[in-house]
């Protein structure tokens, strides 16, 4: 499975951007970068994902390095409730299309 | 969006016992369900890749005779801790999702084994 290095923590003031990095020098053709976020004692929630263009949703965008060993997911404007752990996976969306998770970075939003 | 619903949200069980969990997909049809299991401040650990219809792909280190899967429909799949002892106390979570679409995950089963 691709690994991805992100770094374990990182903190935010509440309606600043946030900038969560993430590197994946080894990430094959067919992975998909996704983007998961899991609050304390629940299940992951999707965020994004993406494979060479940057992408665009209602609760993040994605910017994707041009030789796509490195991610950025950005949170334009961070609340309280965007307090989480982040999990950047490489997912072969060729293969078995499992998502296997790293350690993720956790996010402290500061009021 | 697309809701998996996980049951039950916690149990607490005796050593030797059995205990099941439910994991359904009850707005999609979900081809492929994976079971994960988490220790405190720890990441998930992928156990096993279900598919409808056919027998579980465990993951190397996963006892599959002691943890059993059963995806008997689109919609719904089990896991089985067989013969539970309190190493197995854990946060065990599924993920639902379809081919090619993002996955869905439940919101996990606490299980306490006493």
């Amino acid at each position: 499975d691709a690994k991805t290095t992100q770094p374990n923590s990182m903190e935010s003031n509440e309606e600043e951007p946030v900038h969560l990095p993430c590197n994946h020098s080894t990430i094959s053709g067919t992975d998909y970068i996704h983007w998961y976020r899991q609050l304390p004692s629940q299940g992951p929630e999707y965020v994004i994902h993406g494979l060479t263009s940057n992408v665009n949703n209602r609760m993040a965008s994605l910017a994707i390095a041009e030789d796509r060993k490195s991610s950025t997911l950005i949170l334009h404007r961070a609340t309280l409730r965007d307090a989480a752990v982040y999990y950047c996976i490489l997912r072969d969306m060729g293969g078995s299309e499992k998502l296997v998770f790293g350690k993720g970075t956790k996010l402290t939003v500061n009021p | 969006g697309a809701v998996v619903s996980q049951h039950p949200s916690w149990v607490i069980c005796k050593s030797g016992t059995s205990v099941k969990i439910e994991c359904r997909s009850l707005d999609f049809q979900a081809t492929t369900m994976f079971w994960y299991r988490q220790f405190p401040k720890q990441s998930l650990m992928l156990m096993a890749t279900s598919n409808e219809g056919s027998k579980a792909t465990y993951e190397q280190g996963v006892e599959k005779d002691k943890f059993l899967i059963n995806h008997a429909s689109l919609t719904l799949s089990t896991l089985t801790v067989t013969s539970a002892h309190p190493e197995d106390s854990s946060f065990y979570i599924c993920s639902a999702g379809r081919k090619h679409t993002p996955l869905h995950f439940g919101n996990g089963t606490r299980l306490t084994v006493t």
